[in-house]
């Protein structure tokens, strides 16, 4: 089955960008998606086909897929951005979900 | 106001059954795919079942076929998910979800979520 990997935390100070990334295999044949989750809340959608942000998504988020990674970066960091991020992707039949990475805002 | 509201949840014995429900407002209902996905608890994200917006196409994720079985009702914008032979490793928050594309199939991304409802799968 398509796995979907991303490194369990990244640590950022406030004002500098952080980057996550999400490996899988030919993973830029595919679209990525991107999901901001704080706690108790539902997952929110921030970017979607690899790039495209949603209305209402600031611009300090953007992303990108190439080879076997996508990457979200979020630009300007603030205190806000503390959350859970999961990367998604459609492969053939099913959808499939990374393994979330922790953003810590420092 | 475009929204999603999951009920059913609940306590139920392992081997048991439970059907959650997900009422859909203020979008047309039938032009989206939509799924279901859960979380168990400190864990992540995880698909469970997607179906069609019109011609009731199926898929599932393999820990869940021939157990649990998505359905919809577009007469009443509800989307359903029946669960028989419930495990301990079923524990989790299930949100509803609709497909972004308006096309009526899976292939992209969520861009609506409920809110969720918890389903607990223990004696």
């Amino acid at each position: 089955s398509y796995e979907l990997t991303q490194p369990p935390a990244v640590s950022v100070s406030p004002g500098q960008t952080a980057s996550i990334t999400c490996s899988g295999d030919k993973l830029g044949q595919k679209y990525a998606s991107w999901y901001q989750q704080k706690p108790g809340q539902s997952p929110v959608l921030v970017i979607y086909q690899d790039r495209k942000r949603p209305s209402g998504i600031p611009e300090r988020f953007s992303g990108s897929n190439s080879g076997n990674t996508a990457t979200l970066a979020i630009s300007g960091t603030q205190a806000m951005d503390e959350a859970d991020y999961y990367c998604q992707a459609w492969d053939t039949t099913t959808y499939v979900f990374g393994t979330g990475t922790k953003v810590t805002v420092l | 106001e475009v929204q999603l509201l999951e009920s059913g949840g609940g306590l139920v014995q392992p081997g048991g059954s439970l059907r959650l429900s997900c009422a859909a407002s203020g979008f047309s209902f039938n032009k989206y795919a939509m799924s279901w996905v859960r979380q168990a608890p400190g864990k992540g994200l995880e698909w469970v079942s997607a179906i069609s917006g019109s011609d009731g196409l199926t898929y599932s994720t393999d820990s869940v076929k021939g157990r649990f079985t998505i359905s919809r009702d577009n007469s009443k914008n509800t989307l359903y998910l029946q669960m028989n032979t419930l495990r301990a490793g079923d524990t989790a928050v299930y949100y509803c979800a609709r497909e972004y594309d308006s096309s009526g199939y899976p292939y992209d991304a969520f861009d609506i979520w409920g809110q969720g409802t918890m389903v607990t799968v223990s004696s």
